[in-house]
């Protein structure tokens, strides 16, 4: 039972590189997050999905791109990296309002 | 603007002892939930609180719902080491917030032996 899986775990980008993160949940989960988490920051929520071909900005989206093409899979993009977005991201999927959310296992990303 | 506060932000405690988180939020809401971080790793839920009055218990954990205050606690029995971690909680609102969660600033909690 694989949950959410996050690819990669850790990233180390050079100051202007793109990149992509990917989600991916085996639950059958319709709603699905992107948060970051910066120390003492908590959780922040950047774009998140309600649905496949569906997706939303959070509180910090400036930066990143997502898609949400197939309902399991929820990727995030960095165009143009900047060292401002050295952080953990975490992706979690919910199956609806009366459900936790549960959680990847995390990518560690510098940019440098 | 929809808030969830955690209080304490830090807690350092001795083994044997009992303490409590609290969360505070701002808006309506039956629907809050616990979750544990340990350092470098993910979160995981602990507890799903789904309506007033609502009592959940895992070992020494306890946590529990109070809407009409719009508050959940956190409840910790003769604390052991293993307990230390960072606990998060989140609210779902019923309306404003579009599906999102609303998450606390966590609290970190430190149990010495």
């Amino acid at each position: 039972n694989a949950g959410v899986t996050q690819t990669p775990k850790f990233r180390v980008l050079k100051t202007g590189q793109s990149m992509t993160l990917l989600c991916a949940q085996d639950m059958n989960h319709e709603y699905m997050y992107w948060y970051r988490q910066d120390p003492g920051m908590g959780l922040r929520l950047i774009h998140y999905s309600v649905g496949e071909g569906t997706t939303a900005k959070g509180e910090v989206p400036d930066g990143y791109n997502v898609s949400r093409l197939k309902k399991q899979n929820f990727l995030l993009g960095l165009e143009s990296a900047a060292p401002s977005q050295t952080s953990v991201y975490f992706c979690a999927s919910r199956m609806d309002m009366n459900t936790e959310a549960f959680f990847g296992q995390g990518t560690r990303l510098t940019v440098v | 603007e929809l808030k969830v506060e955690q209080n304490p932000l830090f807690l350092s405690m001795q083994e044997g002892k009992n303490y409590t988180i609290y969360c505070n939020y701002s808006t309506t809401s039956d629907r809050l939930y616990w979750y544990r971080q340990d350092p470098g790793k993910s979160l995981e839920s602990l507890f799903v609180l789904l309506s007033n009055g609502a009592v959940k218990q895992e070992g020494r954990l306890m946590a529990s719902l109070d809407t009409k205050a719009r508050l959940s606690t956190l409840h910790i029995t003769a604390a052991v080491h293993d307990l230390s971690a960072t606990y998060f909680c989140a609210v779902d609102p019923r309306r404003g917030s579009n599906y999102q969660l609303i998450w606390g600033a966590g609290t970190k909690l430190i149990i010495k032996p």
